[in-house]
């Protein structure tokens, strides 16, 4: 069964170090998503990419974070200066049409020291 | 402002007791709602998609039914493996995003 994959499953930065973040969608999916979790919240919402655009962002997703799709398979999320409260739980998610289900990924636990 | 509201927080259950979980909404508009189960450390793994009011959805012990305001999933004589934390999510008059409660956590004892 075809699934999203995320690496690394963790990674351990300094606060002021860019990380990033890499996910493989499935592989007919068009419609790309980045959520983060921090510990003991909710799942939060940071931007959809389509047609190698953002479609919508989140508050959260400021000037520090950029998305990009390197290539036919890879999707990633970039931060470029990271702060302490950027640890969390990121997950990738991707969906056939805008409309449709989102498949999430496992994870990339971010911890920012 | 849209919200989405689970509850209860928590619920702990004998192996084989029925019970159900709550997802209340308010949103502008409706483009489905949700329902993930969640291991701990891991990614939000899909149960359901719901449309409309009166909808339902089964699978196996589960089953999540719609109302215009709630959405409610059901376990049937639970086990132990249904032990997980449960997300509801809706999707608001937009594409794409997908906003979540802040979840139920099941723990099914045998």
């Amino acid at each position: 069964e075809p699934e999203v994959t995320q690496t690394p499953s963790h990674q351990v930065t300094q606060m002021g170090q860019e990380v990033i973040l890499r996910c493989v969608p499935i592989s007919n999916h068009l419609y790309f998503y980045w959520y983060r979790q921090i510990l003991g919240q909710k799942v939060e919402f940071l931007v959809s990419f389509y047609n190698n655009e953002i479609s919508e962002k989140s508050e959260i997703f400021d000037d520090q974070f950029s998305v990009e799709r390197p290539d036919g398979s890879n999707f990633t999320l970039k931060i470029r200066s990271t702060k302490l409260e950027d640890s969390a739980m990121y997950f990738c998610a991707s969906s056939e049409g805008g409309g449709d289900t989102q498949y999430f990924g496992p994870g990339t636990r971010l911890t920012v020291l | 402002e849209d919200q989405v509201t689970q509850s209860p927080e928590a619920l702990r259950l004998q192996e084989g007791e029925s019970s159900s979980l709550n997802c209340s909404y308010t949103v502008s508009g409706l483009r489905g709602l949700f329902w993930y189960r969640q291991d701990p450390g891991k990614g939000p793994e899909f149960l359901f998609t719901l449309y409309s009011a009166g909808e339902e959805k089964e699978k196996e012990r589960l089953k999540a039914t719609l109302t215009k305001k709630e959405s409610f999933l059901h376990i049937t004589a639970p086990k132990p493996e249904d032990s997980a934390t449960y997300l509801c999510a809706v999707r608001p008059d937009s594409w794409g995003k997908l906003q979540f409660g802040a979840g139920t956590q099941v723990v099914v004892t045998p």
